[in-house]
């Protein structure tokens, strides 16, 4: 195990409505990203946070927010919701280091209907 | 084209198989490079970083040649255990975003 959590596991919500989900990093870590995963396809990145500061994003609209707290862990918000933001929503965590080796938490499955 | 590319597969290969999967990458300023293990509805795991003069890992081995722009991994002896999909990983210098391929799914047949 990585030692990365998110929660929840799963969440259903419906269009237009709005969603937290939430990630612990590894311990020793400061770095958190975010990525999108559509059925089929690779993670998509959203954004990384360093330092409770957001540190690069992807191509993804600003209702999709985030927030990285003192001890590391790390929030994901998005509002609005639409059918298309379903999918698995996977937290990343990692040393802003050299290596950059990144140790991803189980993931949240969202499901907007 | 895209900024990282993978053959989606899948591989079907029969135990003790040696099977190699390709991945390409646009951006010349690319400089870490990974491979992820993704089994399904599950999160990638780590399988290994792949460094500039390749690197082994028991029956994995991942090459980066710059000046065609790939990397690649190759996987020995194929166990039931390997059946999952492959997924490369390249990211640019600093603190850029990374960009996964879409992975390759390999199934090892008995």
């Amino acid at each position: 195990e990585t030692g990365v959590t998110q929660s929840p596991t799963h969440l259903i919500k419906t269009r237009g409505q709005q969603v937290t989900l939430r990630c612990s990093s590894q311990s020793g870590h400061n770095t958190v990203s975010w990525y999108q995963q559509a059925l089929g396809q690779g993670p998509q990145f959203i954004f990384q946070y360093y330092r409770e500061e957001e540190n690069g994003r992807g191509n993804f609209p600003p209702r999709f927010s985030g927030l990285q707290f003192p001890n590391y862990s790390s929030e994901l918000n998005v509002n609005a919701l639409e059918l298309d933001d379903s999918a698995l929503y996977l937290c990343a965590s990692s040393w802003q280091g050299a290596s950059y080796e990144q140790y991803f938490g189980p993931g949240t499955r969202l499901t907007v209907t | 084209r895209k900024e990282v590319e993978q053959d989606p597969g899948p591989f079907n290969v029969p135990e003790g198989a040696t099977v190699a999967f390709n991945c390409t990458y646009s951006n010349s300023a690319s400089q870490s490079f990974f491979w992820y293990r993704q089994d399904c509805r599950k999160e990638p795991k780590l399988l290994m970083s792949v460094y500039s003069s390749g690197n082994e890992d028991g029956r994995f081995t991942a090459q980066l040649n710059r000046a065609s722009q790939y990397i690649s991994l190759l996987i020995r002896d194929s166990k039931l255990s390997d059946s999952a999909t492959y997924l490369c990983v390249v990211k640019p210098g600093g603190y850029q975003k990374v960009t996964f391929g879409t992975g390759t799914k390999l199934q090892v047949i008995p």
